[in-house]
């Protein structure tokens, strides 16, 4: 069964300071997404990684796809209160079809 | 505002009634999706359904009761809910859901308490 794990599921940190979240799986991943989900809003995708190793960059946030896909971290660097929120991580099944399974979320809060 | 609308936001309902959760997308997609979000679980996906017809059926109690009349529009009903069913459904929709890496647009979620 493919599962993604996500690590760690809460996270309280001061603004300023720098974060990393990962998200694993035991199972290759053609590709991963990372979403983030605001407090009574729904996911809304930061960013997908397709080629194992590829790092993106989205401000101050730096995503990371494993050499072997099957992993794939988030690291935030000083970290604003705008943050706060559950990060998700996402993949499509290897099964075909049209399922994405998801990761249970790290839920981030940043102090001001 | 992602172009993916649910309506109600809020709902409470006893076990014996019968409610509807409803979701309109204006992005032009073809592909429609309901979850289920519990705390701390990951999202579950309920349903599919790609040029309205319904090609994902996640295992979901018969209580659950999907329609899709057009690409546009998804309605979930609900009927003889249990306690447990409580939670917050979300609704997306997405361009091809065949593709890997396919972007979901989701909507704000229907919070569901079940009395």
């Amino acid at each position: 069964t493919q599962l993604l794990e996500q690590s760690p599921q809460f996270l309280s940190i001061q603004e300023g300071e720098n974060l990393t979240v990962y998200c694993n799986s035991s199972s290759v991943f053609s590709s991963l997404q990372w979403y983030r989900q605001e407090p009574g809003e729904g996911p809304v995708l930061l960013v997908t990684v397709v080629t194992g190793g590829e790092v993106k960059k989205l401000k101050r946030l730096t995503f990371q796809f494993g050499d072997a896909r099957k992993d794939s971290s988030l690291h935030i660097t000083a970290a604003q209160p705008g943050d706060t929120g559950l990060y998700l991580c996402a993949g499509p099944l290897n099964t075909g079809g049209f399922k994405t399974i998801f990761g249970a979320g790290t839920r981030l809060f940043v102090k001001a | 505002e992602t172009g993916v609308t649910q309506t109600p936001r809020h709902l409470v309902m006893g076990m014996t009634n019968k409610k509807s959760l409803k979701c309109e997308q204006h992005l032009g997609h073809n592909a429609m999706y309901w979850y289920k979000q519990s705390a701390k679980k990951p999202l579950e996906l309920m349903f599919v359904y790609n040029f309205k017809e319904q090609t994902e059926n996640n295992s979901v109690p018969s209580r659950f009761s999907p329609e899709c009349p057009n690409s546009s529009h998804l309605f979930l009903h609900l009927h003889t809910l249990q306690p447990e069913d409580s939670a917050l459904y979300l609704c997306a929709s997405s361009q091809d859901p065949g593709a890997g890496g396919d972007t979901q647009y989701f909507g704000p979620g229907t919070r569901l308490t079940v009395l």
